[in-house]
């Protein structure tokens, strides 16, 4: 099993592009999250997914626009980047939410210059 | 959920046992300690969970106090590989989870 991928690893954009940072599981998870976080700092929830069709905010969900049309992705757009959003994004899954381990992807390392 | 308080940091000696300490004293009867741990930036990793009984695993033991307030989480023989920072979480069924500050944990050959 690959588990929860993450791409792209490292991107570098300028203040005002768009771009989305891709997460796929294959353990067929219903519950699936992004998270960000900054240098010496916790993980942060961003949004959250409780299954296809059905999405919700975290605690800085500001900036970030998510979908999940599938039970396997889970793509984080972000639509106009700014300076505040360099940091690194991890997306996570879980069986189901609040029952169990909660899998990470590697990250994405995301710097807006 | 229950705030948690950890200490900020720790060291521990190769080979010998870390015990790192959690206090939840707001936790409710239905929620769980988790531990997770962060390798320098990795994606964090799963360690344990408990409700009230005692955990053990491959990794790791975890020790709930009897009043559920506090919690320790026990390293049996520490090796550099367990440098880390980890994370005591206290969280119900359907929740989210949530990352405090963590204790970073040195170990030192």
């Amino acid at each position: 099993n690959a588990g929860v991928t993450q791409t792209p690893k490292f991107q570098v954009l300028k203040t005002g592009q768009s771009m989305t940072l891709q997460c796929a599981q294959d353990m067929n998870h219903e519950y699936m999250s992004w998270y960000r976080q900054d240098p010496g700092m916790g993980l942060r929830l961003i949004h959250y997914s409780v299954g296809a069709g059905i999405t919700d905010q975290g605690e800085v969900p500001n900036g970030y626009n998510v979908s999940r049309s599938t039970t396997e992705d889970f793509p984080l757009r972000l639509l106009s980047a700014a300076p505040s959003q360099t940091s690194v994004y991890f997306c996570a899954s879980e069986l189901e939410q609040g029952f169990g381990e909660l899998f990470f992807g590697e990250g994405s390392r995301l710097t807006v210059l | 959920d229950a705030k948690t308080t950890q200490p900020p940091s720790m060291d521990c000696a190769e080979g010998r046992a870390a015990n790192l300490p959690c206090n939840h004293s707001t936790i409710s009867g239905n929620e769980y300690v988790y531990w997770y741990r962060q390798i320098h930036s990795q994606g964090p990793q799963y360690i344990i969970h408990g409700l009230k009984n005692n955990e053990t695993n491959e990794m790791a033991s975890l020790i709930i106090t009897e009043d559920r307030k506090s919690s320790t989480l026990i390293l049996p023989h520490a090796t550099l590989r367990d440098t880390a920072v980890y994370y005591c979480i206290v969280r119900g069924h359907g929740r989210k989870l949530s990352f405090g500050a963590g204790t970073t944990v040195t170990v030192r050959a």
